[in-house]
């Protein structure tokens, strides 16, 4: 089974450039999260869609982060324009459903973002 | 907030077993204790969970205390792939969601 993919690995852009990630989770898995990892911190959820809907995006800065999941398979965030403090691991992960309270999240390699 | 109490940080050696220690003194009763670890440049991944009884799977124990407000992850013979930052997570029930914190960073000696 393949597992959740993310692209790209690795971003380096300047301060008040806008960058897009992406992500693809494992088949039929209904839920999808982004989290934001600072260096030296556990993952920190932004934003966490069922099929294409939003459950909880309550701390995702909604003026320069957005995020989309057409047709409830692959997801994009995009920051524009980014800050300094932006500079992170962004994880996507994926699970079956959000129902159960015991689905495991099933975590992509992340892609690690540098804002210089 | 992180919901949990975890040490900094522990060192094991190589073929011991690796107890890790998690407080969460303020669990609710619909509440997991959920464990992911996660290696160096790699994203978190699963470990195991429970609710009140002791868990055992192929890749560790879980045994939470009787009041619910501690629990121990056991890793019975560490090896050196086990370095990694360790997360003891409560949530679920009603309200399924992951937080984080900074959680434990393993070290397994040769």
């Amino acid at each position: 089974e393949a597992g959740v993919a993310q692209s790209p690995r690795y971003k380096i852009i300047e301060k008040r450039q806008s960058v897009a990630f992406w992500c693809n989770p494992i088949s039929g898995h209904a839920t999808l999260y982004w989290y934001q990892q600072i260096l030296g911190q556990g993952p920190k959820l932004l934003i966490q869609f069922q099929n294409n809907g939003v459950v909880d995006d309550s701390q995702l800065p909604k003026d320069r982060f957005s995020a989309e999941r057409l047709k409830g398979v692959d997801s994009t965030l995009k920051i524009q324009p980014a800050k300094l403090e932006d500079s992170a691991v962004y994880l996507c992960a994926s699970s079956p459903t959000s129902t159960a309270s015991t689905d495991t999240q099933y975590f992509g390699p992340g892609t690690r973002l540098t804002v210089l | 907030d992180a919901k949990t109490t975890q040490p900094p940080s522990m060192d094991c050696a190589e073929g011991r077993a690796a107890n890790l220690p998690c407080n969460h003194s303020t669990i609710s009763g619909n509440e997991y204790v959920y464990w992911y670890r996660q290696i160096h440049s790699q994203g978190p991944q699963y470990i195991i969970h429970g609710l009140k009884n002791n868990e055992t799977n192929e890749m560790a124990s879980l045994i939470i205390t009787e009041d619910r407000k501690s629990s121990t992850l056991i890793l019975p013979h560490a090896t050196l792939r086990d370095t990694a930052v360790y997360y003891c997570i409560v949530g679920g029930g009603s309200n399924y969601k992951l937080t984080f914190g900074k959680g434990t960073l393993l070290t397994v000696n040769p």
